[in-house]
């Protein structure tokens, strides 16, 4: 079946400082991928779409200019949480579209600012 | 999108069949009924996909009325590794962007 990975798995950092976050869809070529963040005991939140080419579609009340999307190649969309600070601690997901029809997700990456 | 909503949780006991159903009554006629599976600190993982009447698969069974403004996830024998987030979702296809519902937290009892 379709593999997606992410990368790191988790990651801590200061408050101030910009992660960056890789999502890559390892047996399958995804012009389309998403982001989702999920606080503990709740739901997936879609972030944005991340489209291969173009500037990502960030869904509404998700600051563009913090988290930053780069869909560089057909396997790689990465997502840069800039000036990082606690109230972004979370666990962001990826998932990348195989057409026709078939979304896959990623393993997920916890991040913890201090 | 159509509005879905199920239980918030459910308890069961391991070997036992479990049903979770899930409300849709704004299902529109080209939408899918998909479920996903999504343990702790994981990503969801597709179970299982259908438009109407029963489908199977090697994890579970998905049962949709011909009103199609309900669907029943059936997980036969369940077991301790079963207990994770169910949720339902409705859409046109699996390649749109997903909103995910509050889903139903399954916790299975030894």
């Amino acid at each position: 079946g379709a593999v997606v990975s992410q990368h790191p798995s988790w990651v801590i950092c200061k408050s101030g400082t910009s992660v960056k976050i890789e999502c890559r869809s390892l047996d399958f070529q995804a012009t389309t991928m998403f982001w989702y963040r999920q606080f503990p005991k709740q739901s997936l939140m879609l972030m944005a779409t991340s489209n291969e080419g173009s500037k990502a579609t960030y869904e509404q009340g998700v600051e563009k200019d913090k988290f930053l999307i780069n869909h560089a190649s057909l396997t790689l969309s990465t997502l840069t949480v800039t000036s990082a600070h606690p109230e972004d601690s979370s666990f962001y997901i990826c998932s990348a579209v195989r057409v026709p029809y078939e979304q896959y997700f990623g393993p997920g990456t916890r991040l913890t600012v201090t | 999108l159509a509005k879905t909503t199920q239980p918030i949780s459910m308890d069961s006991y391991e070997g036992q069949e479990v049903n979770i159903t899930c409300s849709h009554n704004n299902i529109a006629t080209n939408d899918y009924i998909t479920w996903y599976q999504q343990f702790p600190s994981q990503g969801p993982r597709f179970i299982i996909q259908g438009y109407k009447t029963k489908v199977t698969n090697e994890v579970a069974s998905l049962f949709i009325p011909a009103d199609r403004k309900s669907s029943t996830l059936s997980l036969p024998r369940v077991s301790l590794s079963d207990t994770a987030v169910y949720y339902c979702l409705v859409g046109e296809h699996r390649d749109d962007k997903i909103i995910f519902g509050k889903g139903t937290r399954l916790h299975i009892l030894p």
